[in-house]
């Protein structure tokens, strides 16, 4: 079974800064990765997604990933970030071919004025 | 409607007594599943439906927790005899079919159990 591991539970940052969110997954399988983030009493939502090709993926508001193999992680970055990104991040992974989901607790970002 | 969505938005019951919460998925998506959310805990799986298929009910965490899916689309979960710990925000999601598909999320129905 799948686990995913999100390292950093509050990662507070300065606006414009950039910003990392750590996230490894256990299994060296086929592997499908998500980041979904989640604003304050709403669902969460897709922010990118990796499922095969090239290792750097691009997202919505700027953010981006990469799968790295080796290293079994998937880590979210962006360049500068805005108060609006202040929210909760969560990873998430999957089996290939498995319909199920297996959740990081979440990385809460704060981004500071 | 263009996403998913979940009815009551807040829900608070006194322990002891049933509740039910609705999930109205994407239109057409064939796969819905149910998420409970508790404080610092990350999103635990609860129970996943495809098509016709027989759920995966694997992540119920007790017997005083089931859910139905009526004609292939809305969803209840119901909880019988609430218990304090049942505080949290329950997610609903839905899937079209095909491997690597993303989970369309609902507003989620926050419980309190007095």
């Amino acid at each position: 079974a799948q686990s995913v591991t999100q390292l950093d539970s509050q990662v507070p940052v300065f606006e414009e800064a950039p910003v990392e969110l750590r996230c490894n997954y256990s299994s060296s399988v086929s592997v499908y990765l998500f980041w979904y983030v989640q604003y304050p009493n709403q669902g969460l939502q897709l922010l990118l997604k990796y499922l095969s090709g090239s290792t750097l993926v691009k997202g919505i508001n700027g953010f981006e990933a990469e799968f790295n193999k080796s290293q079994t992680s998937f880590h979210l970055r962006k360049p500068s970030v805005h108060i609006s990104d202040t929210a909760e991040y969560f990873c998430a992974a999957s089996g290939a071919g498995s319909y199920q989901l297996t959740f990081g607790k979440g990385t809460k970002l704060s981004v500071i004025p | 409607g263009a996403g998913v969505s979940q009815s009551p938005s807040n829900k608070v019951t006194e322990k002891g007594k049933d509740v039910e919460l609705r999930c109205d998925p994407i239109s057409g998506h064939t796969a819905l599943y149910w998420y409970r959310q508790s404080l610092g805990q990350g999103l635990e799986f609860l129970i996943y439906f495809q098509g016709n298929s027989a759920p995966d009910k694997s992540g119920l965490p007790s017997d005083r927790f089931s859910a139905e899916r009526t004609g292939g689309s809305v969803s209840t979960l119901t909880i019988q005899r609430t218990q304090q710990e049942d505080s949290a925000v329950y997610l609903c999601a839905s899937r079209s079919q095909g491997a690597g598909e993303t989970q369309y999320f609902g507003p989620g129905t926050r419980l309190l159990v007095l």
